[in-house]
């Protein structure tokens, strides 16, 4: 059973295009994040939520729109997307916000052209 | 500003031998220490924590060692096998609610 999944786990497309990536966990968790690993495997955190409410939101462009439906859930959508976006994306979640050890999805490779 | 530094993007070892993995943080207010390990097309996985209280923590093969005056932290694999082969990320935290990454150290253990 996997903890936490992400879909899809590759994701061409077009500059300007809107796409979204979804995550689920399955660990009965209360908070969830996404990362971004860039081409020079820096791995940083982008959004995080506590039951389905916002509480860390890095230096990100607003073309970035993360939802959480429910706190199983938190989907990250992208608007006219860049050059630059690409990257892999990880969805991650811990059992509280104050959780020392986070849960990571398999990751979405987005290539952007 | 990169807080959390890993300098060596790889490293090799003999199978048996010893691993030593390193990072470097900046921020003298990080307590908490984090060890991930990552294989291809996987995210990373919980290896081994630390918090500033202490300045050692051993897990079976699996040691972290924590030099606060030196802000300095190291992962040690001991015995090293081929299936240690990974990349290797330290992350740290001010109270555990965000986490830094370093950029990763990838270990290839040699039968």
């Amino acid at each position: 059973d996997t903890a936490v999944s992400q879909t899809p786990k590759y994701l061409v497309t077009q500059m300007g295009n809107d796409k979204s990536i979804k995550c689920e966990q399955n660990l009965g968790h209360d908070t969830m994040y996404w990362y971004k690993q860039d081409s020079k495997k820096f791995l940083k955190i982008m959004f995080s939520y506590n039951n389905k409410e916002l509480i860390i939101n890095e230096t990100v462009p607003n073309r970035f729109s993360p939802k959480s439906p429910d706190k199983a859930h938190l989907n990250l959508h992208i608007n006219s997307l860049e050059l630059g976006d690409s990257a892999v994306y990880f969805c991650a979640s811990s059992q509280s916000v104050k959780q020392e050890t986070q849960y990571f999805g398999p990751g979405t490779r987005l290539l952007v052209l | 500003d990169q807080q959390v530094k890993q300098n060596s993007p790889s490293l090799s070892v003999q199978e048996g031998r010893i691993s030593i993995l390193n990072c470097d943080y900046t921020n003298s207010m990080f307590d908490y220490f984090l060890w991930y390990k990552k294989y291809p097309a996987e995210g990373p996985t919980f290896l081994i924590s630390i918090s500033s209280i202490k300045d050692k923590n051993e897990d079976g093969r699996f040691t972290v060692f924590l030099n606060k005056s030196a802000k300095h932290l190291s992962l040690h694999i001991v015995p090293s096998q081929p299936g240690d082969s990974a990349v290797y990320f330290c992350a740290a935290s001010e109270g555990t609610y965000k986490y830094i990454f370093g950029t990763g150290t990838r270990l290839k253990v040699l039968a």
